[in-house]
């Protein structure tokens, strides 16, 4: 099955620098690329999203570029702002024919400082 | 609002007792999925269902959970006989058909097993 590991498992940065974070797949089949933000007793909320078929997506201050070959996608969040900060999940479609289920990376803590 | 929901938000329950959760995707949204996420985890997928038919169940679902959705809409999780290793926050969302679609989470149902 696929396994999707998160790198760093926190990140802190200044109001108004970016933060980056990268994700590493193993299956090569998985062709669907989600990002999530977590709020501190909320659900998961999709932010951005990049298919196989395109190596970058961008929406306002949030883009994710895709490197299929490497098997990593990353997140990249520019002039970063205080409600930015939040737990940030990466997460791949697992191959399976009918099923979708995604496979999560273990979160990065972002904490921006004001 | 229109997005996902869940019912209950919070549950505390003693070990051995059953608990059922309730789960309302949005409403065009044929694929339901459930999701178990323990603190400083993400996600780790459970069971999904492709308008009624259940189509796959994860190992981590042990005989004594049980999820059904009923004509295709809402979606119930059950939890018989629960131990305090269930205890976690209970996460729903939902996609649209197709191709692997975006998957839109609910406010998650934490319960904490004494």
């Amino acid at each position: 099955g696929e396994n999707v590991e998160q790198h760093p498992s926190t990140l802190s940065v200044q109001e108004g620098d970016s933060a980056v974070i990268k994700c590493t797949y193993s299956d090569s089949a998985s062709n669907y690329f989600p990002w999530y933000k977590q709020e501190l007793g909320k659900g998961p909320q999709l932010i951005i999203d990049i298919r196989s078929n395109v190596g970058e997506k961008k929406d306002q201050r949030i883009a994710v570029t895709l490197n299929k070959t490497a098997k990593h996608f990353s997140l990249h969040i520019t002039e970063t702002q205080p409600e930015d900060s939040a737990v940030y999940f990466c997460a791949g479609e697992a191959s399976g024919g009918s099923n979708y289920k995604l496979t999560f990376g273990k979160g990065t803590l972002l904490t921006v400082n004001p | 609002d229109t997005g996902v929901s869940q019912d209950p938000r919070h549950k505390i329950t003693k070990r051995g007792q059953n608990v059922t959760f309730r789960c309302d995707p949005i409403s065009e949204h044929n694929r339901l999925y459930w999701y178990r996420q323990t603190l400083g985890q993400g996600p780790e997928f459970l069971t999904y269902f492709q308008n009624e038919a259940q189509l796959e169940k994860s190992r981590l679902l042990s005989d004594r959970f049980s999820a059904e959705r009923p004509k295709g809409s809402f979606s119930t999780l059950e939890i018989q006989r629960t131990e305090q290793g269930d205890s976690a926050m209970y996460l729903c969302a939902s996609s649209l058909g197709g191709l692997a679609g975006a998957q839109y989470f609910g406010p998650g149902t934490r319960l904490t097993v004494l």
